[in-house]
């Protein structure tokens, strides 16, 4: 069965950087993209991307141009979301899902904190 | 950007009795090549991630009850909840996956009343 699983929670100071995993098992990694999707306290979802694992490609709403970045290591079936300059607003819980058009699978979230 | 508007922002509803949830978006999510609609429903409880209900706006997820159903075509849609059960209290959330960035309602908390 698909299994997503992330790294666990993250507390970082307001400026640092923030490197969430996602480790992908139970289907073809290289043939689905991975999307990451955020919930800040009390908010909605917030869409933040995704990565293609066959070949790296990847796409940033114009929110997260130039401080986000989204990597993957086929080796390991595992995506990577990388958040830099983090500011108290970027806590959030971080979850990557795999997109078959829709989410039918989810990773169980990474609940980042950024707090001085 | 594609907009994406959910009315109620919450609603409360007796159990047993039926909830209905409406999703706007700002575009059409209709693709004339498969004549399906880009429009997913999740279902969101605290301390779990979302879980998909329905998605080309109508098709149920395997394992989800049939007291769940989507409706609607190009840009107005319905998710109904035939008869609330204790468990269906959540935040529901439409999303389009037609058009990149890929978009998502506000939300809408349901509650018993």
């Amino acid at each position: 069965q698909v299994q997503l699983v992330q790294s666990g929670a993250e507390v970082k100071q307001p400026g640092a950087s923030v490197k969430v995993s996602c480790r992908a098992s139970g289907y073809t990694f290289t043939d689905y993209y991975m999307h990451w999707v955020r919930q800040a306290p009390g908010q909605g979802l917030e869409w933040m991307g995704w990565i293609n694992p066959k070949n790296g490609g990847t796409y940033y709403p114009q929110k997260f141009q130039g401080r986000i970045t989204m990597t993957r290591d086929t080796s390991i079936t595992t995506v990577y979301l990388e958040l830099s300059r983090l500011e108290s607003d970027d806590t959030a819980l971080y979850y990557c899902a795999k997109e078959a058009d829709f989410y039918q699978n989810w990773g169980q979230g990474t609940l980042v904190t950024v707090a001085s | 950007d594609v907009v994406v508007t959910q009315s109620p922002d919450s609603l409360a509803v007796s159990l047993g009795e039926r909830a209905t949830i409406n999703c706007k978006s700002s575009q059409s999510l209709f693709y004339n090549s498969n004549n399906k609609n880009y429009l997913a429903w999740f279902q969101h409880k605290p301390g779990q991630p979302p879980k998909l209900l329905l998605y080309y706006s109508s098709t149920r997820e395997s394992g989800v009850p049939d007291r769940f159903s989507g409706s609607g075509s190009g840009t107005d849609f319905t998710l109904t909840i035939s008869s609330l059960q204790a468990e269906d209290v959540a935040v529901y959330y439409c999303q389009q996956y037609y058009y990149t960035p890929r978009t998502f309602g506000q939300g809408t908390r349901v509650e018993i009343k």
